[in-house]
């Protein structure tokens, strides 16, 4: 298995502008989390979904972010308009069915908001 | 919170020589999780104690758990400069996903 994929790896981009990131899980993982990774705060736990449906979007932290999970092997993270201060790591995971497996990260996408 | 701590936030050692990393958390946990990230890469899963469990080992790695203080520890002996990277331990509680701490960082010096 090629393990957790994210695209892009890098992404620079201007404020205001919008952007999309976006996920492959490991085949037949259940769970699917969206984190984010700042020197700051450390790491965000922003969305998860179990079996494609969002459970909880409470770290999502403001309405300018949505995540969608259209099929078992794809998801989204869109932030629109992107701001300086969304400047971060983002990284996704997949688990298997239960909330305190093993996740398994993806190598994350490094944003950069100008 | 739930969220694991862990403690001391930074460590450098030289190659050869223990490591040891503390958790300590706040409520009642199912099982606690470490992982590693190495620099620019996701998190990966180094091992799982489940909350019944006192200690358990994986190669070089030594995990223990004390639930009355709710705490826990990872000890990586015969430490290598590979060994150098972000350490995390993640809580699990309930019908919640994994609470991560704010990471050990782990300086090996050759």
């Amino acid at each position: 298995d090629a393990g957790v994929i994210q695209s892009p790896r890098h992404e620079v981009t201007e404020m205001g502008q919008e952007v999309t990131l976006r996920c492959k899980p490991i085949s037949g993982h259940n769970s699917l989390f969206w984190y984010r990774q700042t020197m700051m705060r450390g790491l965000e736990l922003l969305i998860y979904f179990n079996n494609n449906v969002p459970i909880d979007d409470s770290g999502m932290p403001e309405d300018r972010f949505s995540a969608k999970m259209p099929n078992a092997s794809f998801s989204t993270l869109k932030i629109q308009p992107s701001e300086p201060r969304d400047s971060a790591v983002y990284f996704c995971a997949s688990g298997g069915y239960g909330w305190g497996n093993e996740q398994f990260f993806g190598p994350g996408t490094r944003l950069t908001v100008l | 919170s739930q969220q694991g701590e862990e403690d001391p936030q930074a460590l450098s050692i030289q190659e050869g020589e223990n490591a040891t990393m503390n958790c300590s958390y706040k409520t009642s946990i199912n099982n606690l999780q470490w992982y590693r990230q190495n620099s620019g890469r996701g998190l990966v899963h180094l091992i799982l104690i489940r909350s019944n469990e006192r200690e358990k080992h994986s190669g070089r790695l030594r995990v223990t758990l004390d639930t009355s203080k709710k705490s826990s520890s990872l000890l990586i002996t015969a430490s290598r400069a590979a060994d150098t990277a972000s350490y995390f331990c993640a809580t699990s509680a309930g019908n919640t996903p994994l609470v991560f701490g704010k990471g050990t960082r782990l300086s090996v010096i050759a």
